[in-house]
């Protein structure tokens, strides 16, 4: 079973500080994904990388796909209330069952 | 916003008594997905549609079925609901069924089962 660990599961950090969130596994992917859900709502698309090596920036989040193409790492600057939620990363299973999810990493930032 | 209503939002029900959730798009979106979301486990998919009266399993479908009639309109639904299926249940579209193509998820459905 392909699996897709997030670490770390819960972050509670201060407004203005930077912040790393890990997505690892022991399978290939040939993309990957990150999402943030806040409560009450599904998750929403931040950014998809399919290239091994890959750095892709949206304001002040940073993703970058690993070069075997096994692992991915969001990082924000500079951290703000409005970045706290659900953070998921979900590849491409190609065993069968289309997407996989990690179980998430649940970011809070204090004002 | 992707048009996805999924209804309804928060339902209560006893053991034993069947469910039907329903998940509606307005985006003509070929794929239609349901998800369980509990904590610890993330998403994990239940069924899957990729046309009108084409559907498959997902990784935890035992207990669940699933109608696709028209392309807009995605049904789950749990025959003899127990316990274990306590849950928040997401609907998802998507273009096509790449795993690198995004989904789009409606608001979640919060089914508790006494």
């Amino acid at each position: 079973t392909q699996l897709l660990e997030q670490s770390p599961q819960f972050l509670s950090i201060q407004e203005g500080e930077n912040l790393t969130v890990y997505c690892n596994s022991s399978s290939v992917f040939s993309s990957l994904q990150w999402y943030r859900q806040e409560p009450g709502e599904g998750p929403v698309l931040l950014v998809t990388v399919v290239t091994g090596g890959e750095v892709k920036k949206l304001k002040r989040l940073t993703f970058q796909f690993g070069d075997a193409r096994k692992d991915s790492s969001l990082h924000i600057t500079a951290a703000q209330p409005g970045d706290t939620g659900l953070y998921l990363c979900a590849a491409d299973n190609t065993g069968g069952f289309k997407t996989i999810f990690g179980a998430g990493t649940r970011l809070f930032v204090k004002a | 916003d992707a048009g996805i209503t999924q209804s309804p939002r928060h339902k209560v029900t006893e053991t034993g008594t069947p469910v039907t959730l329903r998940c509606h798009q307005t985006e003509n979106h070929r794929y239609m997905y349901w998800y369980r979301q509990d904590p610890g486990h993330g998403l994990r998919l239940i069924h899957y549609s990729y046309g009108v009266k084409d559907t498959d399993k997902g990784e935890v479908s035992d207990g669940y079925s699933v109608s696709r009639s028209k392309t807009e309109d995605f049904l789950l639904t749990l025959e003899s609901a127990t316990s274990s299926q306590t849950s928040v249940y997401f609907c998802a579209i998507s273009e096509s069924g790449l795993g690198n193509q995004p989904q789009h998820f409606g608001d979640g459905t919060r089914l508790s089962i006494l």
